[in-house]
């Protein structure tokens, strides 16, 4: 079993939509947790971190549940500039070693 | 101005040789990964870089020899490379080992990523 699970979609969507990801994770442990964002063939570069009360960037809103050992994020108004595959990821020690899910593709059409 | 980068951007090469990337950041970070990101787009660590010093080596065949001549640098030599070696490396970089305490969360800066495929 993948230490952090994602649906690698693609989720298409049209502009405007509302579309949400999950992601799961299997260590208890975890300490920290962020949603970063791939373009293609660029680095990834962090979107958000998630914190335990849940958190709101402008249209972004992420969620963590420890009990259930899952993430979410969720994206509103969706725009074409979103397209791109959004990774969940995990810390698990001081080392700040992260653990990338497989990432979700969000394709945002006109 | 860029705050992590990496050479070469491509490298293309036969099995058996030996190669380097390197990585440099301008952001004055203590800490540096090297992550490699296979073709099924999985990014995993392979090691991580403290002041110069392995804090992190993730079972990477010994092919595999990061060095560190200071905290702004971070090289990756590969012996006698291999097909499965082809992948999309990424240098990163971090101000601090995360102090879990505090409660900091230190962002990770990444590199443009070194294509690299073996033939």
């Amino acid at each position: 079993r993948k230490e952090v699970e994602q649906d690698p979609g693609p989720f298409n969507v049209p502009e405007g939509a509302t579309v949400a990801f999950n992601c799961t994770y299997s260590n208890s442990a975890s300490q920290s947790f962020f949603w970063y964002r791939q373009d293609c063939r660029k680095e990834p570069k962090l979107l958000m971190s998630v914190y335990s009360s849940g958190n709101e960037d402008g249209r972004f809103t992420a969620q963590l549940n420890r009990a259930s050992q899952y993430i979410s994020l969720l994206i509103r108004d969706s725009k074409l500039s979103d397209s791109a595959t959004y990774l969940c990821v995990v810390t698990y020690n001081a080392g700040n070693m992260l653990t990338f899910g497989g990432g979700t593709r969000l394709m945002v059409k006109p | 101005d860029t705050a992590v980068s990496q050479t070469p951007k491509y490298l293309v090469t036969q099995m058996g040789n030996d190669k380097s990337i390197k990585c440099e950041q301008n952001l004055g970070h203590d800490t540096m990964y090297w992550y490699k990101q296979d073709s099924k787009k999985f990014l995993k660590i392979m090691f991580s870089y403290n002041n110069k010093e392995l804090i992190i080596n993730e079972t990477v065949p010994n092919r595999f020899s990061p060095k560190s001549p200071d905290k702004a640098h971070l090289n990756l030599h590969i012996n006698s490379l291999e097909l499965g070696d082809s992948a999309v490396y990424f240098c990163a970089s971090s101000a601090v080992l995360r102090q879990v305490a505090a409660g900091m969360r230190e962002t990770q800066y990444f590199g443009p990523g070194t294509r690299l495929l073996v033939l």
